[in-house]
């Protein structure tokens, strides 16, 4: 069974402070996505990565999957209190095609 | 380009009841996904739809059933509820069955009495 592991659960840090979730599995995964949802709305993707090794940014969010595509990272540099919110990896099943897997989350909240 | 649109955005029903829930894809996509996200968990995979037949599904039992127009939208009916059933239903609309990247609309909050 794929399952994917999200570190920590929850997160409460200062605005300017930096931060990491991290997302592990002991399985490989063709590809990893990065999703924030915000309470009462739907997941909205934020990076798919694919290459082992792989590293993107999108602003101040750099995401990188690893060398062995069984684990990823989020990093939130000089956090903002707009980036609060639940943060989730998700990766296809490799063996249920459309089926997309996703970790427990983390919340993170970001104080002014 | 319009997103991804659920109805209704909350529904309150008693145990035993039954359900159903809709979705409208997003312009272009032909493919549905359904998923179950309880309080303080990620989504879990209900079932998938493409061409208007299930196309895969996850670990949830028969009464949980959907269907998929020739419009490619698409309703989730849960027969006997309980109360565990509890959850923010999303649905998700794609490009195409194998496409990995898609798009969430903003769920119905479904609350079993």
């Amino acid at each position: 069974t794929q399952l994917l592991e999200q570190s920590p659960q929850f997160l409460s840090i200062q605005e300017g402070e930096n931060l990491t979730v991290y997302c592990n599995s002991s399985s490989v995964f063709s590809s990893l996505q990065w999703y924030r949802q915000e309470p009462g709305e739907g997941p909205v993707l934020l990076v798919t990565v694919v290459t082992g090794g792989e590293v993107k940014k999108l602003k101040r969010l750099t995401f990188q999957f690893g060398d062995a595509r069984k684990d990823s990272s989020l990093h939130i540099t000089a956090a903002q209190p707009g980036d609060t919110g639940l943060y989730l990896c998700a990766g296809p099943s490799g063996n249920q095609g459309g089926k997309l897997i996703f970790g427990q989350g983390t919340e993170l909240s970001v104080k002014p | 380009e319009t997103g991804v649109t659920q109805s209704p955005t909350h529904l309150i029903k008693t145990r035993g009841q039954q359900v159903t829930l809709r979705c409208s894809s997003q312009s272009g996509h032909n493919t549905v996904s359904w998923y179950q996200q309880a309080l303080g968990q990620g989504p879990q995979f209900i079932f998938q739809y493409y061409r208007e037949e299930e196309n895969g599904r996850g670990n949830f039992p028969p009464r949980f059933s959907g269907l998929q127009f020739p419009n490619y939208s698409s309703e989730l009916n849960v027969n006997a509820l309980e109360l565990d059933d509890s959850a923010l239903y999303l649905c998700a609309s794609k490009g195409g069955p194998d496409t990995d990247t898609q798009y969430f609309g903003p769920g119905t909050r479904l609350t079993v009495l």
